[in-house]
Formats: structure tokens, sequence, C-alpha cells
């Protein structure tokens, strides 16, 4: 059964940080993986997918890698905002349907 | 475009009673999926589709039933609600044409009491 754990569970940070949140996954069998951000009380938006034929993609300050052969996915934030905190979820899809980790909750303080 | 829609919001039902979570897409995607959502977990499929008339059960089927009748609207059943389905559910669609990226609704809060 398909496993996505997501490093660390809760994350503070002063504004202007750089940062890096960590997603494995346990099947290396993957057609892409998705990170959304889902801010209290409201549903998902897509941040950036990463098909299993590329390394990285990059969408403003974020930049979402994948290494498949170590089950990885990393979304590093550069700079920091206020308007960054909410919780970050990264998702394996073996082909059409999704596994989702348990996500990461990002505080950026002023 | 819409997007991806849900009714209603917010629900209240007492055990035993039974209601329909509508959700609708515009954008033309053959897969929609049913996800639940509860406190500090990250989603569960609960059923999805690929296409009008085909569905089929992810993680967490039990209590619950789909229909699929045509390319735009996904209900999901609930019959006699339990206190276990209090949660949030989310519906979601994709295509592969979008490489199979799943765009949400705004999810639907149901509480059983």
């Amino acid at each position: 059964k398909q496993e996505v754990t997501q490093i660390p569970a809760a994350l503070s940070v002063p504004e202007g940080e750089n940062l890096v949140l960590n997603c494995s996954f346990t099947d290396s069998a993957i057609y892409n993986l998705q990170w959304f951000r889902q801010d209290p009380g409201k549903g998902l938006t897509s941040l950036l997918l990463i098909q299993s034929s590329q390394r990285e993609q990059t969408s403003g300050r974020l930049n979402a890698s994948l290494d498949k052969s170590s089950g990885r996915s990393t979304l590093y934030i550069a700079a920091s905002q206020p308007g960054d905190s909410a919780t970050y979820l990264c998702a394996h899809s073996g082909y059409s349907t999704l596994t989702f980790g348990k996500g990461t909750m990002l505080l950026v303080s002023p | 475009n819409a997007g991806v829609t849900q009714t209603p919001k917010f629900r209240i039902l007492k055990i035993g009673q039974s209601m329909t979570l509508q959700c609708a897409q515009d954008m033309n995607h053959n897969y929609m999926y049913w996800y639940r959502q509860d406190p500090g977990m990250g989603l569960k499929l609960i059923y999805y589709s690929v296409g009008a008339g085909i569905t089929d059960k992810g993680e967490v089927p039990n209590g619950y039933n789909v229909s699929r009748s045509t390319t735009e609207d996904f209900p999901l059943r609930l019959e006699l609600a339990a206190p276990s389905q209090t949660s949030v559910y989310f519906c979601a669609s994709s295509h592969h044409r979008e490489k199979w990226e799943q765009y949400f609704g705004p999810g639907t809060r149901l509480t059983v009491t």
C-alpha cells in the first residue's frame, strides 16, 4: 500500500526565511507528484505538478523537486511571507488517483 | 469557468438520516473523485469515476454510494449517517490532457450528531 509521509508536521519561521518542506513516498512507480496549499476551512489549491520524467518545477518563489530513486520530493519556499501561512500537502499519483500525505502546517510570523 | 462546485457548504445530520452531496465540474474532465478529510489528516479517497456510467471504490468506500450519469455531475450519497462520517468532503476532477492534475471544489463540512 502506498504511503506518503510529510516532515515536519508543523513549522514556524520568521518572515524572510527560506524553507524546505519534505515529502517521501513508498511506491517508486510514480506518474506525477502534486503539491497543494490549503488555507484553514478552505479547499485545496494546486501549486506545482512534477511529472515522473521531470526533476523539478518552479513557480515564482516556489520550487519543487522530485527524486524517484529515493522516493522523495521537496518544496522550497524562498523569502517566506506571512501570506504563505497555510497547510501544504503533497500527493503521489500512480496514474489517475492520488495518495496524500498528512501535510505540513506552516506559520510565517511578521 | 466555475471549475468544481459543491453544495451544500455545511450540513448537520442526525444519526440514521440520509443525504446527497452534490458535485459538478464544467471543465469537461472525464475523471472525478470524492475525498474525505478528517482533522490533522490528509485526504482519503472514497470513490472515483473514469467517465459517465463507470465508478470504482477508493480507500474508504463503506457507508457511501456514488453514481455518474453525466460527465459534469458526480453526487455522493450517504445512507444511514453515522458519527464516523463527520468530516469535510472534497470533490475533484482531472483529465489526462492536463497530466491528471486534480482540481478541487471548496468542500462540504458535514456533522452527524
